[in-house]
């Protein structure tokens, strides 16, 4: 099993460009989640998904949207990047929403 | 908010020796975790304690729980070079939220 899966490793983007950043798990979870970390921060969520066909705001949603594509997979999108959305992104899927999270290998976003 | 916030911010401590890092928080809590984060990698889930619950071990961890006082500490016995890691303590109702983490250093 890979566990959770993320794609790409590291972007760099000019402002204003847009991307998508792909996660999958190959674990049955029902829940999935996007993070960011920035230094001295800890984590910080995004946007969840708490069953397939159902997505909600964390604490920093604004400027990311989210699609989740099936049950495995749960994208982020960034429309129109800035340099404050640099950051290094993670995401984390687990069986419900209050149980033990397993984590990507994250993903370094630098927006210049 | 019921983030919680980790203290220390930093320790460095010498191998063999304990570890204890400490979780305060501010509202009513399901359970409450704890995960480790090797440089530049993704958090690992070490133990989960319930609110019902008030000490738990895992092999050379202990973590306890005091929500009367909305508190957990780490404590990691017998420490390695390896444990060198940051930590985070994660409050859940519903969903995580996570705090800031201790780093912690073991020198060999």
């Amino acid at each position: 099993n890979a566990g959770v899966t993320q794609t790409p490793k590291f972007q760099v983007l000019k402002t204003g460009q847009s991307m998508t950043l792909q996660c999958a798990q190959d674990m049955n979870h029902n829940s999935m989640y996007w993070y960011r970390q920035d230094p001295g921060m800890g984590l910080r969520l995004i946007y969840y998904s708490a069953s397939e066909g159902t997505t909600d705001k964390g604490e920093v949603p604004n400027g990311y949207n989210v699609s989740r594509l099936n049950k495995r997979e749960f994208s982020l999108r960034l429309e129109s990047a800035a340099p404050s959305q640099t950051s290094v992104y993670f995401c984390a899927s687990s069986f419900l929403l209050s149980n033990e999270q397993f984590f990507g290998p994250g993903t370094r976003l630098t927006v210049l | 908010s019921q983030q919680g916030e980790e203290d220390p911010q930093a320790l460095s401590i010498q191998e063999g020796e304990n570890a204890t890092m400490n979780c305060s928080y501010k509202t009513s809590i399901n359970n409450l975790q704890w995960y480790r984060q090797n440089s530049g990698r993704g958090l690992v889930h070490l133990i989960l304690i319930r609110s019902n619950e008030r000490e738990k071990h895992s092999g050379r961890l202990r973590v306890t729980l005091d929500t009367s006082k909305k508190s957990s500490s780490l404590l990691i016995t017998a420490s390695r070079a390896a444990d060198t890691a940051s930590y985070f303590c994660a409050t859940s109702y519903g969903k995580l939220t996570f705090g800031q983490g201790t780093i912690l250093t073991v020198h060999p």
